[in-house]
């Protein structure tokens, strides 16, 4: 099994500039989360998603925007790159909401 | 504000010796507290803890939780090098399908 894959693993944008990272679960897993880590920090959660269709904000939205319109995919946009969001930007799924995650291999973002 | 501290923020130990790790937390009804390690990539699943005063167990790793006092203890015994890793906390907000984490405790296990 694949279990939560991200992409890319590393990239580099220039201030001002749009990507999408990708997420993808095959666990059939009805929640998803984004999260970043920076330096030296814990995880702080971005978004997250209760099932396809309905996506709500962690404790760091700004800057950020997700879709969940299938239960596999769950894509972080990130308009208007700011260097505020170089980090370390991981994925994760689980079945239940109070259950374990699994994590994907994470994104290194860097904005320059 | 929901919080979760962990202590302390970094360790260095030999092979063979035992460590505790603290896990301590502002978040009142609670249902579960997870423990996840992280060595250089994706946090890897340790423990989850629902009740209190159970420990779970997994080989030289151990963890309790005692939720009168808001706090859970990670206990690594005969530490490893492997052991080396920054170990995360995590406590569900109630009424949220949500996660906080701590800002994690960084280990490292010297041969």
């Amino acid at each position: 099994n694949a279990g939560v894959t991200q992409t890319p693993k590393f990239r580099i944008l220039k201030i001002g500039q749009s990507m999408t990272l990708q997420c993808t679960q095959d666990m059939n897993h009805n929640y998803m989360y984004w999260y970043r880590q920076d330096p030296g920090m814990g995880l702080k959660l971005i978004y997250y998603s209760v099932g396809a269709g309905i996506t709500d904000k962690g404790e760091v939205p700004n800057g950020y925007n997700v879709s969940r319109s299938t239960t596999e995919d769950f894509p972080l946009r990130l308009e208007l790159a700011a260097p505020s969001q170089t980090s370390v930007y991981f994925c994760a799924s689980s079945f239940g909401g109070t259950t374990e995650a699994f994590f994907g291999q994470g994104t290194r973002l860097t904005v320059v | 504000e929901d919080k979760v501290v962990q202590s302390p923020l970094s360790l260095v130990v030999h092979e063979g010796d035992t460590v505790t790790l603290n896990c301590s937390y502002e978040v009142t009804n609670f249902r579960s507290l997870l423990w996840y390690k992280q060595e250089k990539k994706a946090p890897t699943f340790l423990f989850m803890l629902t009740s209190s005063g159970i420990e779970k167990k997994s080989g030289r790793l151990s963890s309790i939780l005692d939720k009168k006092e808001l706090f859970s203890i990670l206990n690594i015994t005969a530490t490893q090098t492997g052991d080396s890793a920054i170990y995360l906390c995590a406590v569900d907000l109630p009424g949220t399908y949500k996660y906080i984490f701590g800002t994690g405790t960084r280990l490292k296990v010297l041969a």
